[in-house]
């Protein structure tokens, strides 16, 4: 069983639809980290999280610690928010980042 | 502009050559890394980096060397090139305190092992 999972594997959204990706772990961690990366290779970081909930424009990452999961939100997606979705686990800020194996978003018009 | 520069973008290597793969970040960050990218998984670490003068290893270290003399400065090393060493390969840089948005990465390097 991988330490990093997410689901779905695979999503195919309309636009303007809500988004949900999921990301669980079953290490100890001190952050979680959600990445982006576009078609064209390109990874992005979206959001750092320790605890609580973040969002940035029409992104919103949370996370809850006793239940070892995280949730990325996208609002009202757009054919530019197709990418590959990255969870990373961090156990601790000198240790090494345990990834998930992403999510696959498509988002048509 | 700040950021992780990685170079070169392209390589194309024959099998035994051995080559250096550039990263450098004017970030002041303490923790660099490397990982390589296959076609259906996902980013794997190489090595890494928490400051200058330490380096470890991560999940797939075999056939990369790397050194850490500077702050900025995190060079792969490829001593004898093979052909499952054909990947995409990413430097990145965070740093160490929390807060932010984590990690920055460079563009990439597509290398292909002949």
């Amino acid at each position: 069983k991988n330490e990093v999972e997410q689901s779905p594997q695979n999503l195919t959204a309309q636009e303007g639809e809500f988004i949900t990706i999921n990301c669980s772990y079953s290490v100890g961690i001190s952050a979680l980290h959600w990445l982006q990366q576009h078609p064209g290779g390109g990874i992005v970081s979206l959001f750092m999280l320790s605890s609580g909930k973040k969002k940035h424009g029409r992104l919103i990452a949370t996370i809850n610690i006793q239940e070892k999961h995280s949730s990325l939100h996208i609002t009202a997606s757009h054919p530019r928010d197709s990418a590959v979705y990255i969870c990373a686990a961090l156990k601790t800020s000198y240790d090494k980042v345990i990834f998930g194996p992403g999510t696959s978003l498509s988002v048509i018009p | 502009n700040a950021g992780v520069t990685q170079t070169p973008k392209f390589q194309v290597l024959k099998t035994g050559q051995s080559m250096t793969l550039q990263c450098a970040q004017d970030m002041n960050h303490e923790y660099m890394s490397w990982y390589r990218q296959d076609p259906g998984m996902g980013l794997r670490l190489i090595h890494y980096s928490v400051g200058a003068g330490i380096t470890d290893q991560g999940e797939v270290p075999n056939g990369y060397n790397v050194s850490r003399s500077t702050t900025e400065d995190f060079p792969l090393r490829l001593l004898s090139a093979a052909p499952s060493q054909t990947s995409v390969y990413f430097c990145a840089s965070r740093p160490i305190r929390q807060g932010g948005y984590g990690y920055t990465f460079g563009s990439g390097t597509r290398l292909t092992v002949v």
